[in-house]
């Protein structure tokens, strides 16, 4: 099982930045959404497809239908910008993550 | 506070062995599915195994199956993954991450990982 997503995204601050994951039939299965700076580990923004962390600001938010995912950040600030990766599980193949969007804050 | 503490990283041969080890505390352990997650420099996040709270249920993804070996103890409240044939291409920095589920579903808390270097 495979999740793609653009390698890349770019967003002015204060704009809606939009990263996206396909997967075939992925509705059917929970996605997660993961936060990556340099030199750290990841941390989890999104779980079960829309589900927000304590801790988490609001502005991030999600959605998940037919063969894509998505994941919003409202008013994006300089501190969003990061790699972001969406992440399922697959009966077959396991735990699956997507190749990895670098958002930049221009 | 969920801490996830990961050992036994280092520079191994190609075909080489090595045991890497997370201590955990901060949540009850044998609740918890646990996961290694893998990253080679400069590239993206790579599943590599998972196992269920009980231990009884163990995954692998294709690259390492037959090769890696994951394992928990509950009442040291540790994960342990021990590899070996390793090839260049396992070089990565391996992360430790419990699940947020009983059987592994999806990470929600990450170790600061521990390097591996697979070379001659």
């Amino acid at each position: 099982y495979e999740l793609t997503q653009p390698p890349s995204v770019s967003v002015s601050p204060g704009q809606p930045a939009t990263i996206t994951c396909s997967g075939d039939k992925l509705d059917t299965k929970y996605t997660s959404w993961y936060q990556q700076k340099p030199g750290q580990p990841p941390v989890v923004v999104i779980y079960e497809d829309t589900k927000r962390p304590s801790g988490i600001p609001e502005r991030f938010s999600a959605s998940n239908s037919g063969n894509a995912a998505t994941l919003t950040i409202s008013g994006t600030q300089a501190t969003d910008e990061a790699d972001y990766y969406c992440q399922t599980w697959d009966s077959n193949t396991g735990g699956v993550f997507g190749g990895g969007t670098k958002l930049t804050v221009l | 506070e969920v801490q996830l503490l990961e050992s036994g990283g280092g520079l191994v041969q190609p075909g080489g062995s090595l045991r890497l080890s997370c201590e955990a505390s901060g949540f009850t352990f044998s609740s918890y599915a646990m996961n290694w997650v893998r990253q080679a420099p400069e590239k993206g996040l790579e599943w590599v195994s998972g196992i269920s709270g009980s231990g009884v249920s163990t995954f692998y993804a294709d690259s390492v199956r037959g090769r890696f070996t994951i394992s928990r103890d509950n009442s040291k409240n540790k994960v342990s993954l021990h590899m070996i044939s390793l090839r260049v291409d396992d070089t990565a920095t391996y992360y430790c991450a419990k699940d947020m589920s009983l059987g592994p579903r999806a990470p929600d808390s990450w170790g600061q990982g521990t390097l591996v270097t697979v070379s001659s």
